[in-house]
């Protein structure tokens, strides 16, 4: 199986909360990203979570990390159309420099 | 001050013929990475530049392609010859220092390559 996995797809209301899931297998990751690309764009890190965290906050977004159970998510509160894009879940270990391992994105799908 | 910028943009080519992609990393960044994903998939680590060496060519697909980064600048990524499924985009990314990735990689706008 893949390293690290999420859905394809999600769709919402605008206005309404997002939450993108991933999983990852490997226990010695030290970093968890969340990367967004936008259409015609390249990836810009979203947000970043150390290993010995559970959550971090920043503005609309929130990331939790259930450790244990190797699962990540991301919040997105009061989505709006601009947050379409595909989302990335990635996974970085001191062993390899941090460079990440991707999962496929979630495109996010946001209407009115 | 300019981020990682890749040429082309978008390229078709025939199979069997050769192509070359091009990215500017961030200036004074020495560590230079290539990434590809092929549509619907994941996005896949190629190979990682320390300056002019390779650090890690774990993911180079086969030997049709070839990176290079001579004197510790841009870099190509050249395939040769093409073959359908090297079709999807080819990103580039750039980052600070030796000590690897952290928060501080910058990707470029990636190269779609389509093979036909």
């Amino acid at each position: 199986g893949e390293d690290v996995e999420q859905s394809l797809f999600l769709s919402v209301r605008e206005g309404d909360s997002s939450v993108i899931n991933c999983t990852y297998t490997d226990s010695s990751s030290t970093y968890l990203y969340w990367y967004k690309q936008e259409p015609g764009a390249g990836l810009q890190l979203l947000t970043y979570i150390f290993s010995n965290m559970d959550m971090k906050q920043d503005q609309r977004l929130t990331v939790l990390l259930n450790k244990k159970d190797k699962h990540l998510s991301l919040r997105i509160a009061d989505t709006q159309t601009g947050d379409s894009a595909i989302y990335f879940c990635a996974e970085g270990r001191s062993g390899g420099s941090y460079i990440p391992t991707f999962g496929r994105g979630t495109s996010l799908i946001v209407h009115p | 001050e300019a981020g990682v910028t890749q040429f082309p943009s978008h390229s078709v080519i025939e199979k069997g013929q050769t192509v070359t992609l091009r990215c500017d990393p961030i200036s004074g960044h020495d560590n230079l990475y290539w990434y590809r994903r092929v549509m619907g998939k994941e996005i896949k680590f190629l190979l990682h530049f320390v300056k002019e060496s390779k650090q890690d060519e774990s993911g180079m697909p086969n030997n049709r392609f070839l990176a290079e980064r001579t004197g510790g600048t841009y870099s190509t990524l050249k395939v040769q010859p093409a073959e359908l499924e090297d079709s999807g985009v080819y990103f580039c990314a750039s980052s600070l220092g030796t000590g690897g990735w952290g928060t501080e990689a910058f990707f470029g706008q990636g190269t779609r390559l389509t093979v036909v």
